[in-house]
């Protein structure tokens, strides 16, 4: 069965320093998603991204995040300048049509 | 108020037991449901998808939705060890490239 894979499962950075969580989305699918969960809380909407385009973001998401589709394949979430308030799971997820999201297993970052 | 509600327990029962979880919300135009599987440290796992109130089976698993009172639910019957995990719900405005909204999750221990 298709599934959205990530990578790396766990990412440890300094606080400052830019990350890139990797991400390929099912084959078929048009429409991606991050989201990310800080332990304990509430899985959150970021961003997603339609047609090599953000279609919507969350006050989340701003200046220090991106999002880009670099080929057929791969779906990346970078963040600048990391803050020691990113620590959090990274999901991504995908769809096609009207079907719902299914989410990858997801990255562990750790800011130190 | 928060957008969507749900009780995080955490709610433990014998193997065997019928499990309820449920969730409510607050915006009527959420119109499409899901509950999502979620084991530690790990992704969301579609569950259940559903957009019409009432009911829909799928093995072991029933959803029901009840548009009027803003209330969804999830049954587990003949519960298993192995359901062990946190229960995610989430909604949203239309079947298209619209974000999910999560609620914080409800945790089930099955014990044996």
């Amino acid at each position: 069965e298709p599934e959205v894979t990530q990578t790396p499962s766990h990412q440890v950075t300094q606080m400052g320093q830019e990350v890139i969580l990797r991400c390929v989305p099912i084959s078929n699918h048009l429409y991606f998603y991050w989201y990310r969960q800080i332990l304990g809380q509430k899985v959150e909407f970021l961003v997603s991204f339609y047609n090599n385009e953000i279609s919507e973001k969350s006050e989340i998401f701003d200046d220090q995040f991106s999002v880009e589709r670099p080929d057929g394949s791969n779906f990346t979430l970078k963040i600048r300048s990391t803050k020691l308030e990113d620590s959090a799971m990274y999901f991504c997820a995908s769809k096609v049509g009207e079907d719902t999201q299914y989410f990858g297993p997801g990255t562990r970052l750790t800011v130190l | 108020q928060k957008e969507v509600e749900q009780d995080p327990g955490p709610l433990s029962v014998p193997e065997g037991a019928i499990v309820s979880l449920n969730c409510t919300y607050s915006n009527s135009a959420f119109q499409y449901f899901m509950w999502y599987r979620q084991y530690s440290r790990k992704g969301p796992e579609l569950l259940m998808y559903t957009y019409s109130s009432g009911n829909k089976e799928d093995g072991r698993f029933t959803a029901q939705v009840d548009k009027s009172s803003k209330y969804i639910s999830l049954f587990i019957r003949d519960s298993q060890p192995s359901d062990s995990a946190t229960y995610l719900c989430a909604m949203s405005f239309n079947s298209g490239n619209t974000p999910l909204v999560f609620g914080k999750g409800t945790r089930l221990s099955v014990i044996a």
